[in-house]
């Protein structure tokens, strides 16, 4: 199984900061790797797949990179909405697998 | 506006059964993928298992914690997925989605239906 690790497990951050977390694979997945933003009590969301691309109707402030075994994902000017957890998830092999998780916390 | 629906979710003992039931509109079903994910409580999502469509073989792949224990099936006339879930444990408790995309990643997801595994 391909394990995926995120980084870090939670941050605390202000309105208006540029926030990056970090999504590493145990091996390559190519760029079949895609981010979720979930709050209490919701569905994940999908907000970027196959590593940069934006899902429709997500705000252009959310991006991506990364390709193999090393991703990013980035908030510019993070707005109050954002406070939640961000996870990725791999598509290249099953089991699709998540990461663990980063809990974004207002400072 | 496209809708996933899961249904059947309940209390039950270990070892015991349930089957659940996720009834799609507004795409066409037999043309995507369908996949069951789950969330224990304060836990990150977990892969269940997913379904191919049925010109891409009907295939169906499990997480090893499920296999040989869960079913997955779709009926395309109903627009319906489905997982049986045989000789539940404690663990399996969690909230249970169904998802599908129409390219790679999850963008539609069902609001969850819980199912409880306790005595």
């Amino acid at each position: 199984d391909i394990q995926m690790t995120q980084s870090p497990s939670s941050l605390s951050a202000s309105v208006g900061d540029r926030v990056t977390i970090t999504c590493g694979a145990s091996q390559s997945v190519r760029s079949f790797l895609h981010w979720y933003q979930q709050k209490p009590g919701k569905a994940p969301k999908l907000l970027i797949y196959d590593a940069v691309t934006l899902e429709s109707g997500v705000s252009s402030r959310f991006s991506g990179s990364g390709s193999g075994t090393d991703f990013t994902l980035t908030i510019s000017g993070l707005q109050p909405d954002d406070f939640a957890i961000y996870y990725c998830q791999q598509s290249y092999s099953t089991p699709l697998t998540f990461g663990g998780g980063t809990k974004v916390e207002t400072k | 506006e496209v809708q996933l629906v899961e249904s059947g979710g309940g209390l039950v003992k270990p070892g015991g059964s349930l089957r659940l039931s996720c009834a799609v509109s507004g795409l066409s079903f037999r043309s995507v993928w369908m996949t069951w994910v789950r969330q224990a409580p304060g836990k990150g999502p977990e892969w269940v298992g997913r379904i191919k469509r049925e010109i891409d073989g009907g295939t169906i792949d499990y997480a090893a914690p499920v296999k040989g224990r869960f079913t997955i099936s779709r009926d395309d006339s109903k627009n319906t997925l489905h997982l049986q879930m045989n000789s539940l444990q404690t663990e399996d408790t969690a909230l249970y989605y169904c998802t599908t995309g129409l390219q790679n990643g999850y963008s539609y997801w069902g609001q969850g239906t819980l199912v409880t595994v306790s005595s």
